[in-house]
């Protein structure tokens, strides 16, 4: 079975930082990859996704994210953090040879003015 | 275009008792998964369901239960309800593996 992990479950910056969020996942054939984002008592937003082509992926409020193969990675990262980036946030991994998607346990990102 | 609805937004129900959420997906999406969120467990997969039958389950007691329609939409029972059922249940729909899940935002269900 399909396993992703996020590494740190809490992350804090400082406004302004880069933000710089980890996933790995395992798997052994070719992956599509997610990120969402989540606020308080609402659902998951989808932030970007790999499926195939580029491996640097650009998603909304300036997020982006690389697909490295060789290091079975997708990390999150943005350049300068900012106040309203502070959520929930998860990555995900679905396979073309099932029809379930994997979730992450999700890291806590808090912003420091 | 829509997204994903799920009602009722909260509920609170007693132990025991029997509770059925729904979710209406974004039209044309034919696969609706529900997952179920707790603050100590994280996002736990429940099941997914394409064109009326159950592809995916994932690992809970036969009380939770889900059905899907012909027009997609899809409900989700629970049964003898205990106070662990207590939760943030998610329903997203997706056209295929390769194309993301959109998420409704969710029913709160609290157990007294």
């Amino acid at each position: 079975a399909q396993s992703v992990t996020q590494l740190g479950s809490h992350v804090s910056v400082s406004e302004g930082a880069l933000v710089l969020l980890r996933c790995n996942y395992s798997s052994s054939v070719p992956p599509y990859l997610f990120w969402y984002v989540q606020y308080p008592n609402q659902g998951l937003q989808l932030l970007l996704k790999y499926t195939t082509g580029a491996t640097l992926v650009k998603g909304i409020n300036g997020f982006e994210a690389e697909f490295k193969k060789s290091e079975t990675s997708f990390h999150l990262t943005k350049p300068s953090a900012h106040m309203s980036d502070a959520a929930e946030y998860f990555c995900a991994v679905s396979e073309n040879t099932g029809n379930q998607f994997y979730f992450g346990t999700g890291t806590s990102l808090t912003v420091i003015p | 275009k829509a997204g994903v609805t799920q009602t009722p937004r909260y509920l609170i129900k007693t132990r025991g008792q029997q509770v059925t959420l729904s979710c209406s997906p974004i039209s044309g999406h034919r696969s609706v998964s529900w997952y179920q969120q707790t603050p100590g467990q994280g996002l736990q997969f429940l099941f997914e369901y394409f064109s009326e039958t159950q592809r995916n389950k994932g690992n809970f007691p036969g009380r939770f239960s889900g059905r899907q329609f012909s027009n997609s939409r899809s409900e989700m029972n629970v049964s003898t309800l205990e106070l662990g059922d207590s939760a943030l249940y998610l329903c997203a729909s997706s056209l295929s593996v390769d194309q993301p899940q959109h998420f409704g935002d969710g029913t709160r269900l609290s157990i007294l």
